[in-house]
């Protein structure tokens, strides 16, 4: 079974729509992250969400545009809001601290889930 | 700043071997990650070095050097399932990874 789940796998939105991606993980993780792949492109990061306050952002990227919520160590969610054409991506979250004992390796290790493919007329 | 420079684009052919390699500078360091990703799927662990030396699993290994900010993998009998993008990223002590803008490596017959 998947350790990292990510809700939608896809999805084709309107502009000026929102939508809100949501990450589980099947166990408790120290830190879980956002990032942007666009195409072609290397990974960006959003922001890291932190639970039970407010996410920490990376230069480009506000709070009212990229909304994130991490209630418990388990899960997250993205939202995309008001999108317009440029927000097209990929959207992965990616987690550390899975148990070194479960993996056997080092626990700075990240892993993604398998993201969330977006795409805005 | 935080700069981490790998090739953009590299060939190869089935069998042979292929040296990928990436050069980093940054504020910390906490360990060297190389991470591969096929066409529309999310990165996937390979390898991770945090003292200089190789480290070898099965037909992948990792090289690292700290002192140069230098580090390498190694693909040894390639295999067309190889052909992905791999993303050189350091790590620094409670902070999300740092990572270059990856190499895609295509692996003919």
């Amino acid at each position: 079974s998947a350790v990292i789940s990510q809700k939608p796998s896809r999805d084709i939105c309107q502009r000026g729509t929102s939508l809100t991606i949501q990450c589980q993980v099947d166990s408790q993780v120290t830190m879980m992250f956002w990032y942007r792949q666009q195409p072609g492109q290397s990974l960006t990061l959003i922001a890291t969400a932190n639970q039970g306050s407010e996410a920490t952002y990376e230069s480009g990227f506000v709070i009212d545009k990229f909304p994130i919520s991490r209630p418990n160590l388990t899960f997250s969610t993205l939202t995309v809001s008001n999108m317009s054409p440029e927000d097209s991506s990929i959207y992965l979250c990616s987690v550390v601290g899975l148990a070194g004992a479960l993996t056997g390796r080092p626990t700075d290790t990240q892993y993604f889930g398998p993201g969330t493919r977006l795409t805005v007329l | 700043g935080q700069n981490i420079d790998q090739p953009t684009e590299m060939t190869a052919t089935e069998g042979a071997i292929v040296q990928i390699n990436c050069t980093y500078q940054t504020s910390g360091f906490n360990g060297l990650f190389w991470y591969q990703q096929h066409a529309g799927e999310a990165p996937t662990f390979l390898s991770y070095n945090v003292l200089d030396g190789l480290e070898e699993k099965g037909r992948f290994s990792s090289f690292l050097s700290r002192s140069k900010g230098y580090s390498y993998l190694l693909l040894k009998e390639l295999q067309m399932k190889d052909s992905a993008s791999y993303l050189c990223a350091v790590g620094q002590a409670g902070t999300a990874l740092i990572f270059g803008k990856g190499t895609t490596l295509s692996v003919s017959s």
